[in-house]
Order: structure tokens, then sequence, then C-alpha cells
């Protein structure tokens, strides 16, 4: 059954430092998402893609975040200065088709603490 | 605004009983779909149910069943017999239909069932 992938499961960074989330969709979808979840609490929307271009962000999402589809496959989530509040589990989603009810598959997600 | 209420942090439940988490939101929005996701504790999003606005009948999906009550603006989750397995965090999470490109999920806070033997 596809699935979706994301690259690295864990990642350890020193603030200040860039990262870059990896993540290849489903492979016949064509809207990407990211959410980030903070230890304990809700899960977030930051943005989504289509068409190779940002479709909407949330207000988390700033400067210092940007995302990329950089090939057929991968889609990124780069933070180019780490703060120590960027610590969380970010999940990567995508869906096949824009319906109301389509649903958004999940990546594992990647869990990322800033030292 | 938009926003989905899960107001158990946490639950037990006997195996094999039946267990309803509870799931409110508030949209103006007539069109909306509404969606239960399981978080076991490995971390990852496994999608369980829709339910869409307009859908005349409840969401069912093995022994998982949405309890869908528009003008109370609840979408209850119903887990019947419940499995060790089925412990995990449940989120409640909503779409709207902006016109956009892209349909964003808004989550709740999430209700941490525990199935005890």
């Amino acid at each position: 059954e596809p699935e979706v992938t994301q690259t690295p499961s864990h990642q350890v960074t020193q603030m200040g430092q860039e990262v870059i989330l990896r993540c290849v969709p489903i492979s016949n979808h064509l809207y990407f998402y990211w959410y980030r979840q903070i230890l304990g609490q809700k899960v977030e929307f930051l943005v989504s893609f289509y068409n190779n271009e940002i479709s909407e962000k949330s207000e988390i999402f700033d400067d210092q975040f940007s995302v990329e589809r950089p090939d057929g496959s991968n889609f990124t989530l780069k933070i180019r200065s780490t703060k120590l509040e960027d610590s969380a589990m970010y999940f990567c989603a995508s869906s096949g088709i824009r319906l109301l009810g389509e649903t958004q598959y999940f990546g594992p997600g990647t869990r990322l603490l800033v030292l | 605004a938009q926003k989905i209420t899960q107001t158990q942090p946490g639950m037990f439940v006997q195996e094999k009983e039946a267990v309803t988490l509870d799931c409110t939101y508030d949209t103006s929005d007539p069109s909306y779909g509404l969606f239960w996701y399981k978080q076991p504790s490995s971390g990852e999003m496994i999608f369980l149910i829709y339910q869409g606005s307009y859908d005349q009948q409840n969401a069912t999906e093995g022994r998982y069943s949405l309890n869908f009550q528009k003008a109370r603006k609840s979408a209850n989750l119903v887990i019947s017999a419940s499995q060790l397995g089925d412990s995990a965090m449940y989120f409640c999470a909503m779409t709207l239909n902006y016109g956009g490109a892209t349909n964003k999920l808004i989550f709740g806070t999430g209700t941490l069932l525990a199935v005890q033997p």
C-alpha cells in the first residue's frame, strides 16, 4: 500500500543551525502539507503546497521556514535558523485531489530536537 | 473562528466494551468535513473515519462509527468492541471549503484512550 515517507526519523541540532526535513508523498498525489506537533500538544498546520507553490500558510510559518519540491518525488521543509521552540514532531501529509472529504495521508513524522 | 474541542483529555475502557470519544466543532461555514485520526505511541497519524457536513447518514468504518449531530455541532467517535491495540491518542479534525487550492486540517487537543484487559 502506498505511503508517505519522511527522513530522518529523528534529528538533533544546535540552535541557529539550518535543518531540512524530507518527505516523499504518495506518488500520484498533488497536494502536500506540513504540520507540526509540539510534545503533548495538538497538531498544527504549517503550510500547504500545490502546483509548485504555497497555497496557504499559518502564522507559525514565518520567514525562517521554506518549502520546496525539488524534483518529482521529494517535498522538503527547511528551517533556516532553528530556535528552541522549533523542537517538535513534524508531519508531512499528502492527498490526491481537492475534495472536502479527501483524506490526507500522514508520514511517520520527524522528531526535531533543538538544543 | 473555526475550532475543534475535545473535552476528554483521557479515558479508560474495558476490553470488548464500546467507548465514545467526544468532539464538538465551531464553524459558520455550511460546507466542512470532519475526520478522526489515531496516533499510537509510535507517533504516526492514522486516518480512521470521515464525515461530510452534507452527508445524510453517519459514517461507519468497521468498528468505528461517527455519531454526527449537526445541530449540536458534534462529531463523536464510537469504537465498538475495544481492543488492546486501540490504546492511543485520538484526534478530531476539520477541513473547510475555503475555495482555495488546498484544505488544511484543524485539529483538536486529542483524547488519550487506554484499553484495559
